[in-house]
C-alpha cells in the first residue's frame, strides 16, 4: 500500500523551464512533507520542507505548493539548469510523540534538464 | 566531520550466506534508520532506532536484524541472503522528530 503516491516517475524539460513534480496522501495524521533530491551514486539529501499550516513554502528556485484539503503536495522548480538533473522524492512522516522519525518516501521522480 | 559513513559501498553475495552492512554516525544523532532503495518502489524503511539499545520494525524487516548498542553504530544484518534482497541499502540519521535525515552514501548489494 502506497501511502504517499508521487507523479510524474520521469520528467525531461529545457534548461528555464519550471518542472512540476506532484505527491498526494492519504493519511490525515501526516504533518511533516519534506522533498528530498538525490544524485547518482549519493543519498537523498533534504531540498526543502513543509507542515500543513502554510500552503507554500519557497526556498531560492525551489517552492512547495500545499493543499491541505486535496491532501496533496507539489514541488517547482523555477528557471530550472541542467545541474537540477536528479531523482526527487516526496515525503511524509507522522509526529508520534517524539518516539520515532519514520518517513513514508514516494516512488521518485527522475528529472532530466536539458542545456 | 565525516556525517554518516557506510561500509561497504558495494557487496555481491551467494544465496544463503550471511552479511553485516555497517552504519557509523558523528552527528550524536539519538535516531537511526535503514532504507532500502529499488526502482520503482522509492525508499522503503526497513528498522529504525529511537536510541541505544532501542529498535522497531520498519516497512519491510523480513529477512533483515538490527541491533544499537552505541549512539554511533547501527548494524544491518542479513540473516540468509535472498536474491530478492538485491537493492541499494541507506542508512540515515536525524535529530529529532521531523527534522532532517542525513542519509549515507549507500551500499549496492547484489545477492546471485
Amino acid at each position: 500500500q502506497q501511502q504517499v503516491k508521487q507523479s510524474p516517475q520521469s520528467l525531461i524539460v529545457q534548461k528555464g523551464g519550471i518542472p512540476i513534480i506532484n505527491c498526494a496522501y492519504e493519511n490525515t495524521a501526516f504533518d511533516y512533507f519534506p522533498w528530498y533530491q538525490q544524485f547518482p551514486g549519493k543519498g537523498p539529501a533534504l531540498l526543502i520542507a513543509i507542515r500543513p499550516d502554510v500552503s507554500e513554502k519557497k526556498e531560492g528556485r525551489f517552492t512547495i505548493s500545499f493543499n491541505k484539503s486535496a491532501k496533496q503536495f507539489s514541488l517547482h522548480i523555477m528557471d530550472s539548469q541542467p545541474g537540477d538533473s536528479a531523482t526527487y522524492f516526496c515525503a511524509a512522516s507522522i509526529d508520534y510523540g517524539g518516539a520515532t522519525n519514520k518517513l513514508i518516501f514516494g516512488t521518485g521522480t527522475l528529472l532530466a534538464v536539458q542545456p | 566531520n565525516a556525517g554518516v559513513t557506510q561500509t561497504p559501498k558495494f557487496q555481491v553475495l551467494k544465496t544463503g550466506q550471511s552479511m553485516t552492512l555497517q552504519c557509523a554516525q558523528d552527528m550524536n544523532h539519538e535516531y537511526m534508520s535503514w532504507y532500502r532503495q529499488d526502482p520503482g518502489m522509492g525508499l522503503r524503511l526497513i528498522h529504525y532506532s529511537v536510541g541505544a539499545g532501542i529498535t522497531d520494525q520498519g516497512e519491510v524487516p523480513n529477512g533483515y536484524n538490527v541491533s544499537r548498542s552505541t549512539t554511533e553504530d547501527f548494524p544491518l544484518r542479513l540473516l540468509s541472503a535472498a536474491p530478492s534482497q538485491t537493492s541499494v541499502y541507506f542508512c540515515a540519521t536525524t535529530f529529532g522528530l521531523n527534522t532532517e535525515a542525513f542519509f549515507g552514501q549507500g551500499t549496492r548489494l547484489t545477492v546471485v
